[in-house]
């Protein structure tokens, strides 16, 4: 299976934009890239997903290289509701996720 | 209402005992799904179904099992359960055919095996 590489943390200060990296250098040219997130104490919940163009929604938005070995997922503002754990995830298209350890996003006041 | 819920939210129980967690779902999908998150790790898939004749092991099923009793219904069981099974377990669905597959999760069960 395609593997992601994501940091264990990034620290951002509120109503700042967060650039989360994601790095799936073995991606194949079926594989959608999902992003989900992990509040405390709750099961994930998904943000955003795309394959070959960049993808806007009301939560995020995901900025894809043209070579689509990385992708960079960007929070606009951060709140402190923001707070979570962010897995970047690549599907296959057979419906099972598999999550790596993700990227635990601090925010400050 | 809770589109999908699991139960119990919380349980403690001893070493050889079976345990079963119960997840039902209202969002009519056919997909569902079991996950177990340990601390610090990410989610690792148990068993998932595709529909209600369909049962699948995914990356750690030993020592678990799942029984698919409808298409909103969706039990995991630990048959003697063990100290290192303890750990928040999930239960998600999705549909069928859509393009984002996207995966609805419940709220989580914890599950403590001393």
């Amino acid at each position: 299976d395609a593997k992601t590489t994501q940091p264990n943390s990034m620290e951002s200060n509120e109503e700042e934009p967060v650039h989360l990296p994601c790095n799936h250098s073995t991606i194949s040219g079926t594989d959608y890239i999902h992003w989900y997130r992990q509040l405390p104490s709750q099961g994930p919940e998904y943000v955003i997903h795309g394959l070959t163009s960049n993808v806007n929604n009301r939560m995020a938005s995901l900025a894809i290289a043209e070579d689509r070995k990385s992708s960079t997922l960007i929070l606009h503002r951060a709140t402190l509701r923001d707070a979570a754990v962010y897995y970047c995830i690549l599907d296959s298209g057979y419906s099972t996720l598999t999550f790596g350890k993700g990227t635990m996003l601090l925010v400050s006041p | 209402d809770a589109d999908v819920t699991q139960t119990p939210r919380n349980r403690i129980t001893k070493t050889g005992k079976r345990i079963m967690l119960e997840c039902s779902q209202t969002k009519g999908h056919d997909r569902m799904y079991w996950y177990r998150q340990d601390p610090g790790l990410g989610l690792r898939l148990i068993y998932y179904s595709f529909d209600v004749k369909d049962i699948n092991k995914g990356e750690i099923s030993d020592g678990y099992s799942v029984s698919r009793q409808a298409q909103a219904k969706f039990s995991l069981s630990l048959e003697s359960a063990i100290p290192n099974q303890t750990a928040l377990y999930f239960c998600a669905t999705s549909d069928y055919g859509t393009p984002d597959n996207e995966q609805f999760f419940g709220p989580g069960t914890r599950l403590t095996v001393l």
